[in-house]
């Protein structure tokens, strides 16, 4: 059965601080994995994955790809309150055609 | 205006009622899905369709089923609604060629009493 583990599933941090989120995969023919970001409605793309190595970046969000440890991290240095949301991470098999996540984690960025 | 349009955006409802959540778009996307949210489970897939003529099962479809009017226009039903169904539902869109990004309505919150 494909399945996503996202750790930790709740994290507290000060603004300033850097984080690290992790999500685990274990799926058959991996084709992408995708991040996401939900804050208090719809979610929101942020990345997508297919290359081991390859660091993905965007502002102070960076994500990278382990297909062969099967894992993926997303970075988040300096942090700000308006990180605060719930970060979803995603996985596409080539045989499901659909995306199976992860049951996200929650990040709060205190002042 | 929104790019993906769900309907209604909260509804409270009785054990053993119908309820349709309506999904429509603007982007031209030929694939569409219909995802719930339940607190600490993340998202999980009810059903998707590629085409107006392709209604596939997700991964929880039992007591859900779908209708796709339109490229446009995916509702989803709840043909007897019981309180486990009390959820946040999702309706997605994705272009046809497969880029994996979705683009998420603003969800309908569903309560079954």
């Amino acid at each position: 059965e494909d399945k996503v583990v996202q750790s930790p599933l709740s994290l507290v941090v000060h603004e300033g601080d850097t984080v690290t989120l992790n999500c685990s995969y274990e799926v058959t023919n991996f084709r992408s994995l995708l991040w996401y970001k939900q804050e208090k409605k719809a979610p929101t793309f942020l990345f997508m994955l297919t290359s081991s190595g390859i660091e993905k970046k965007s502002g102070r969000l960076s994500s990278i790809l382990d297909k062969k440890e099967l894992f993926s991290i997303l970075n988040i240095t300096a942090t700000q309150t308006g990180d605060s949301a719930i970060y979803l991470c995603a996985v596409e098999a080539n045989k499901s055609f659909y995306l199976i996540f992860g049951k996200g984690t929650k990040l709060s960025v205190k002042p | 205006d929104a790019d993906v349009t769900q309907t209604p955006r909260n509804r409270i409802t009785k054990t053993g009622k119908r309820i349709m959540l309506e999904c429509s778009q603007t982007k031209g996307h030929d694939r569409m899905y219909w995802y719930r949210q339940d607190p600490g489970l993340g998202l999980r897939l009810i059903y998707y369709s590629f085409d107006v003529k392709d209604i596939n099962k997700g991964e929880i479809s039992d007591g859900y089923s779908v209708s796709r009017q339109a490229q446009a226009k995916f509702s989803l039903s709840l043909e007897s609604a019981i309180p486990n169904q009390t959820a946040l539902y999702f309706c997605a869109t994705e272009p046809a060629w497969d880029t994996g990004e979705l683009f998420f309505g603003e969800g309908s919150r569903l309560t079954v009493l």
